[in-house]
């Protein structure tokens, strides 16, 4: 089943403008919730997380709002550029010793024009 | 390049056939995951090795099957392939105790006609 949905699944956004993408997680035993950003023909790469205690997190133009009461949490991108069309996949952790578990939300597919 | 490299870059196969993705993980991590990738789908987690050993499974099918070797490089075969297994086979891998910073490779890409 799935435990982490994402929407929108595709967001058209104008340069400079804030790209907004949602997550809603199911299992409260999650440590780690983190966002990735995958280009055509690459490998997701990890852009940004957050730890469940704390409510944002900041990096350049990316910041993540957490909610952990409602189980939200949300990746802005502010003064979007062209080069951040990509896909971005919200994800969430559960860690313990050598046991990992990484799921990811169904992906946004974000085009920003120029 | 993210320090995770997999082989082959692109498969073409026939129905029925056997294959082999191989992934070798960062320097020094010790955990690897093998994730399938279909088209416009998102990132289904197959399977996990933590230093030679299956420590997680997820949706993957009995015709797959992986294996962790010694050196830490890691093996996904998946065999009796169908059309519907064409995907982006991506292995990642993290230092131990998996931390958030799990690394992916480029991926393979698998074509099966």
């Amino acid at each position: 089943q799935q435990q982490v949905k994402q929407s929108p699944q595709s967001l058209i956004v104008q340069k400079g403008g804030i790209s907004i993408i949602n997550c809603a997680y199911e299992n409260t035993a999650f440590d780690y919730f983190p966002w990735y950003q995958q280009f055509p023909g690459k490998g997701p790469a990890l852009l940004i997380a957050i730890r469940p205690d704390v409510s944002e997190k900041k990096e350049g133009r990316f910041t993540i709002s957490f909610n952990k009461s409602a189980k939200q949490f949300s990746l802005h991108i502010m003064d979007s550029q062209p080069g951040d069309s990509a896909t971005y996949f919200c994800a969430a952790l559960r860690f313990s010793g050598g046991y990992n578990k990484l799921i990811f939300g169904a992906g946004t597919r974000l085009a920003v024009h120029p | 390049d993210s320090g995770v490299t997999q082989t082959p870059k692109h498969l073409i196969t026939a129905t029925g056939q056997r294959v082999t993705l191989r992934c070798s993980p960062r320097s020094g991590d010790l955990s690897v995951y093998w994730y399938q990738q279909s088209l416009d789908q998102g990132l289904q987690f197959l399977i996990q090795y933590y230093n030679g050993e299956e420590r997680a499974k997820g949706n993957i099918l009995e015709r797959f099957s992986a294996q962790q070797f010694p050196d830490l490089h890691s093996e996904l075969n998946l065999s009796s392939l169908e059309l519907g297994d064409s995907a982006l086979y991506f292995c990642a891998s993290s230092a131990q105790g998996g931390n958030y910073g799990y690394t992916f490779g480029s991926g393979t890409r698998l074509t099966v006609v």
